[in-house]
């Protein structure tokens, strides 16, 4: 158990659908990050978040919106889904936005499957 | 911009061999570098990473890494593969310094060990 807890870990929807994906950081980490893994993409760096606040963005679609509440959890919202949004979602998370060069605490994902 | 170049998705080596997978990074600034595996139906789990100081990287599992600057080169090497290393290997590279704490992947290398 890595400390960092997705939820759920399969989820299989239809197109044209909405789904939340929830992730709890490891304890005492600030910093979340989303990475959306597929064959052709690999790993795609999504958004990252650190203590509430926005701080950075990647390759993230107009579709997809991420939020991190007080209690630091992030929830992934993904819209009008597609049968490419199928992929892994994985959530990190890393103490004071990654100074000191720190590695990521990775989650175990989340499948989602578009149908 | 950051990126990295894993050279050959795919490597097989017999139990005990040696296990040399490559990693080359592009970046304008020092980087920080690590090393992920992935097991089947898993998350990420940190194997190594370089951050300052001494060029060759211990890690997990016996693996280490040699960053050479002059080469732009980060490879993982395990003196004797075992049954249980093979898994996908990914190299990420991310910016020293304050602002950009997201991590670049290569596309992975998917490592079987032969019996």
């Amino acid at each position: 158990d890595s400390g960092v807890t997705q939820t759920p870990k399969h989820l299989i929807t239809a197109t044209g659908q909405r789904v939340t994906l929830r992730c709890s950081p490891r304890s005492g980490d600030l910093s979340v990050y989303w990475y959306q893994q597929s064959l052709d993409q690999g790993l795609q760096f999504l958004i990252q978040y650190y203590n509430g606040e926005e701080r950075a963005k990647g390759n993230i679609l107009e579709r997809f919106s991420a939020q991190q509440f007080p209690d630091l959890h992030s929830e992934l919202n993904l819209s009008s889904l597609e049968l490419g949004d199928s992929a892994l979602y994985f959530c990190a998370s890393s103490e004071r936005q990654g100074r000191g060069g720190y590695g990521y605490t990775f989650g175990s994902g989340t499948r989602l499957t578009v149908v | 911009a950051q990126s990295v170049t894993q050279l050959g998705s795919h490597v097989s080596v017999s139990e005990g061999a040696l296990v040399l997978l490559r990693c080359n990074y592009s970046s304008s600034v020092p980087p920080y570098l690590f090393w992920y595996v992935q097991y089947p139906n898993q998350g990420l789990q940190l194997l190594l990473k370089y951050t300052t100081g001494a060029t060759l990287v211990k890690g997990i599992n016996g693996f280490e890494a040699e960053f050479k600057k002059s080469e732009t080169s980060f490879h993982l090497t395990k003196p004797s593969a075992h049954m249980s290393d093979a898994a996908e290997y990914f190299c990420a590279v991310r910016r020293s310094g304050a602002g950009s704490y997201q991590l670049t992947f290569g596309k992975g290398t998917k490592l079987s060990v032969i019996p």
